[in-house]
C-alpha cells in the first residue's frame, strides 16, 4: 500500500545535541509538509517542499532545518534541542494544488533529556 | 487567515449513544473545511471534508458533519458511538488556493464510557 513513513517511531535526544527525523513516502506527492504537535495541542505547520522549493513558516525557530534529497524522503533536522522542542512530529504529503488532501504518517515522538 | 474553535476540549459519552463534536471557524474568503482523527500515538486520520456542494458531509466510521456558512460552524455527529471511537478529534480550516495551509482546531478528546 501507497504510504507515508517515519523513523523513528520514538526518539530521544539529549538537550543540545542534534536529532534528524526522517519521513520517506510511496505515494509519489510533489509536497511534503512537517508538522510540530506538542502535547494536547492542534499540529502547527513548520515548513513544507512544493519538489524542491522549500517554505519555511514565519514562526518557525531557526533551529529547525530541513532537507529534500528526493521526492520519497524528507528530513527534520534540530540542530541544537531543548526541553521545549519535545513533540510529536508528524510528516504528511499531498499532490501539487491539492493541499486539502493531506496524508500522514504515524509521527515521530521526540523526547529531549 | 483563518482560525479554528473547538469549544468542547473533552467530550464523555456512553456506548451506542449519540455524540455532537463542535466546531466553528474564522474566515474572510471561502474555505475548505476538515475533520481530523488522532488515535494515541499515531498521526492523522482524515474523516471527512467539505469543498463544496451538499452541506452535509458523509465521512468514515460513520460519521458526517454539517457546514453551516451563516453560523461559520462544521460539527461533527455520529449516531451511535463504539468504544473504537475513543481519540482526539481535530476540527481543521484551509483556504482554497494551493498557497493556503490547513490550520488545525486545539481538539477535542472524545472519551467512550462502556
Amino acid at each position: 500500500d501507497a504510504m507515508v513513513i517515519q523513523n523513528p517511531r520514538y526518539q530521544v535526544t539529549q538537550f543540545g545535541k542534534p536529532v534528524t527525523l526522517s519521513c520517506s513516502q510511496t505515494l509519489n506527492h510533489n509536497v511534503m509538509y512537517w508538522y510540530q504537535q506538542k502535547s494536547s495541542q492542534a499540529p502547527k505547520l513548520l515548513f513544507h517542499y512544493y519538489d524542491k522549493d522549500f517554505n519555511n513558516e514565519a514562526d518557525t525557530p531557526d533551529n529547525f532545518q530541513s532537507r529534500r534529497p528526493n521526492t520519497s524522503f524528507c528530513f527534520l533536522d534540530i540542530r541544537s534541542p531543548g526541553l521545549g522542542d519535545a513533540a510529536m512530529y508528524l510528516c504528511a504529503t499531498s499532490r501539487r494544488g491539492h493541499h486539502e488532501t493531506q496524508y500522514f504518517g504515524p509521527g515521530t515522538r521526540l523526547l529531549v533529556l | 487567515a483563518q482560525s479554528v474553535t473547538q469549544l468542547d476540549s473533552q467530550v464523555p459519552v456512553f456506548e451506542e449513544a449519540p455524540v455532537e463534536l463542535r466546531c466553528n471557524y474564522s474566515s474572510s474568503v471561502s474555505v475548505y473545511l476538515f475533520w481530523y482523527v488522532q488515535y494515541p500515538n499515531q498521526g492523522l486520520q482524515l474523516l471527512l471534508k467539505y469543498l463544496s456542494g451538499s452541506t452535509l458531509v458523509k465521512g468514515i466510521n460513520g460519521f458526517e458533519a454539517e457546514f453551516n456558512k451563516s453560523q461559520t460552524s462544521f460539527h461533527l455527529r455520529k449516531p451511535s458511538v463504539h468504544i473504537s471511537d475513543t481519540a482526539e478529534y481535530f476540527c481543521a480550516v484551509s483556504g482554497k488556493t494551493s498557497y493556503d495551509k490547513v490550520i488545525f482546531g486545539p481538539g477535542t478528546s472524545l472519551s467512550v464510557i462502556p
